[in-house]
């Protein structure tokens, strides 16, 4: 089946660790993206790419840091630096930006 | 720079009535993209529809229609004869042409009592 894979569903971390989320996709498609939802909110983009080896920052970047090595993989990293990072974060992928998205069933962390 | 307003944070209605969710936007573009997206109980989006804004026509989709108007802006999404399992949150989506990214509204969470 095609779709996107989002692993764990569920993390805890330590205050003072960077963690890294992880997102895989075998849709073919060359845009992704990753956003962060806090309880009760709407959906915040943190970073997006449109291609292998290029990405950019969307509008909640600071303290996290992506990379994008292959076309079907798009993992997050919160750095210790993200004042708030407890919250559910979603993947996404799309043939292009302005293409529907098709999201992964998030990994919800909790840093204590 | 776009925005996406949905107005109603909150609506429930009972089983079998129908129900309307606004959606309201801002682009100085003039080519762009609307979408609707259903966020159900287990958190993870559902595309429902794609439109361009140059495709005017209402769009229905058994229980579900779409209501574009350009003059006002908004991209209104109905639901007709409600069930319980349209409960969820709905989003509205914007994408500008020229490889924008996408502007989600603040959502809409629908509640269907039985």
């Amino acid at each position: 089946d095609g779709g996107i894979t989002q692993s764990p569903k569920y993390l805890f971390r330590k205050e003072g660790q960077n963690v890294t989320l992880s997102c895989e996709q075998n849709l073919n498609h060359d845009a992704m993206y990753w956003y962060r939802q806090d309880p009760g909110q709407g959906l915040r983009l943190i970073y997006y790419s449109q291609i292998v080896n290029d990405f950019q920052k969307g509008d909640i970047a600071e303290g996290y840091s992506v990379s994008r090595e292959k076309k079907e993989s798009f993992p997050l990293t919160v750095t210790s630096a993200q004042k708030n990072p407890t919250a559910f974060y979603l993947c996404a992928s799309s043939e292009q930006l302005t293409y529907e998205q098709y999201f992964g069933p998030g990994t919800r962390l909790t840093v204590t | 720079a776009q925005k996406v307003t949905q107005a109603q944070t909150e609506i429930s209605v009972v089983e079998k009535e129908d129900v309307t969710l606004d959606c309201v936007y801002e682009t100085r573009d003039t080519t762009y993209y609307l979408f609707w997206y259903k966020q159900p109980p287990s958190g993870e989006l559902v595309f429902l529809i794609r439109r361009n804004s140059f495709d005017e026509q209402n769009e229905i989709s058994g229980r579900y229609s779409w209501n574009f108007q350009k003059s006002t802006s908004s991209f209104n999404f109905t639901i007709t004869a409600s069930q319980v399992v349209d409960s969820a949150v709905y989003f509205c989506a914007l994408s500008g042409g020229g490889y924008q990214k996408v502007t989600f509204g603040t959502g809409t969470k629908l509640q269907v009592i039985p």
